[in-house]
């Protein structure tokens, strides 16, 4: 079975703060996705990653970076989080070449106080 | 863009019940998928639809694919409590294009 892990389950953190979220998985998919879920606006897409080092910007990538040095490990960066970045994050995987379903992450429920 | 639009968005319907969720979207694919999230959780991948006229069945849900009209459907037969979640469906843009699109979502309470 396919399995993508996310470092933190709930994460309180101060505004101003940096802050990492992690996501490792077990499939060797060459994609890495980080979403953000909010009530009413669905999943929005905030960086996808097609291979290590390389990345391409989403749908909302203000005040957020991404590193992945690791085929395996695909990391959200919250420069300087901001009470408006709280939120539920979801990281995914999926095989290149499409026709195939991304796998998401348990989740990691992020408050910026 | 590709705009990928379900209804109804909430739906709350009695136990033994048969419904359908919608879903469209606006531009050429053959490639789509449903989703199931339990409040709090993340997201399971419930059906892989990859061609014209694709039928999926697992259980009480039966999801089709009908890429002429743009639409897929998932269908609940005799629904049971234990489907209560919110349902998403998702489209693959086009070939190269590795990314989803994610429709809003359905929330579905089944009332006993």
């Amino acid at each position: 079975d396919v399995k993508v892990t996310q470092s933190s389950r709930y994460l309180v953190k101060r505004t101003g703060e940096k802050v990492f979220l992690e996501c490792v998985q077990d499939m060797d998919h060459e994609n890495m996705f980080w979403y953000r879920q909010d009530p009413g606006l669905g999943l929005r897409l905030i960086y996808f990653s097609y291979d290590v080092k390389m990345k391409e910007k989403g749908d909302i990538p203000e005040g957020y970076s991404v590193s992945r040095e690791k085929k395996e490990r695909f990391s959200l960066i919250l420069e300087s989080a901001s009470t408006n970045q709280t939120s539920m994050y979801l990281c995914a995987s999926r095989v290149a070449g499409g026709q195939y379903e991304q796998y998401f992450g348990p989740g990691t429920r992020l408050t910026v106080t | 863009e590709l705009k990928v639009e379900q209804n109804p968005l909430f739906l709350s319907m009695q136990e033994g019940k048969n419904y359908t969720i919608y879903c469209n979207y606006s531009t050429t694919s053959d490639r789509l998928y449903w989703y199931r999230q339990d409040p709090g959780k993340s997201l399971e991948s419930l059906f892989v639809l990859l061609s014209n006229g694709a039928v999926k069945q697992e259980g009480r849900l039966m999801a089709s694919l009908d890429t002429k009209a743009r639409l897929s459907t998932l269908h609940i037969t005799a629904a049971v409590h234990d489907l209560s979640a919110t349902y998403f469906c998702a489209v693959d843009k086009d070939f190269g294009n590795e990314k989803l699109t994610f429709g809003t979502g359905t929330r579905l309470t089944i009332i006993p």
